[in-house]
């Protein structure tokens, strides 16, 4: 399968636990983006990679969130404390470069219970 | 700013047209998506538009631009059940991110 792939598909945690996604982009491809998409609603971005650079941040990735691509491959993105208000699919994609489709994984469903 | 607006729901009977619509605010877009999500699945890109197009056909997919009104189409042709699922309208108007709407669920009924 030469898609993007996440892991894991699911995560139940308890509020305040800290998680960590990973996420494998296809193998060429130099941009990789996170995604948040809460229920009834469209993917939000929330950071981008260009290689191993993090080039952009939304307003919507707190200080509890971080995300590393440290050999401009896989990408983690790491939420701290988690709250409840975290719960929700994170959604990775990537694409060949800036102007070109995305291609997105299957998602990582949170729950915080 | 940038906001990307859908309707909510669309109800077509088997072997119909599906015409789901979309409108934009960002005039510098330069491409305009469609992606299909199934319960429980990742986004699946199914077709794109550059802004200088008016209209592109892939298979049973027509794409519409009307730039000047900032409005996308997307028609599926003989709608299928397997079409039933939740499409996406989004926007491109720089280098990087994706502007999604709220998404079009469509049902296809016997």
């Amino acid at each position: 399968d030469t898609g993007v792939s996440q892991d894991p598909r699911h995560k139940i945690t308890k509020r305040g636990q800290n998680v960590t996604f990973r996420c494998d982009p296809i193998s060429e491809h130099n941009r990789l983006y996170w995604y948040r998409q809460t229920l009834g609603q469209g993917p939000e971005f929330l950071t981008y990679f260009q290689n191993e650079a993090q080039l952009e941040k939304s307003r919507l990735l707190s200080d509890r969130f971080s995300a590393e691509r440290p050999k401009g491959s896989f990408s983690t993105l790491e939420i701290q404390r988690t709250e409840q208000g975290d719960s929700a699919m994170y959604l990775c994609a990537s694409s060949l470069g800036g102007r070109d489709e995305q291609y997105f994984g299957p998602g990582t469903r949170l729950t915080v219970t | 700013g940038e906001d990307v607006e859908q309707s909510l729901f669309l109800s077509v009977r088997e072997g119909d047209s599906s015409v789901i619509n979309c409108t934009y605010t960002d005039s510098s877009s330069t491409y305009l998506y469609w992606y299909k999500q199934e319960p429980g699945a990742g986004l699946q890109l199914l077709t794109y538009i550059f802004s200088n197009m008016d209209m592109k056909q892939d298979q049973r997919l027509t794409v519409l631009l009307n730039k000047k009104d900032k409005h996308l189409s997307l028609r599926i042709a003989d709608t299928q059940t397997g079409d039933s699922a939740i499409y996406f309208c989004a926007e491109n108007s720089g280098y990087s991110t994706l502007t999604f709407g709220k998404g079009t669920m469509l049902l296809v009924s016997p």
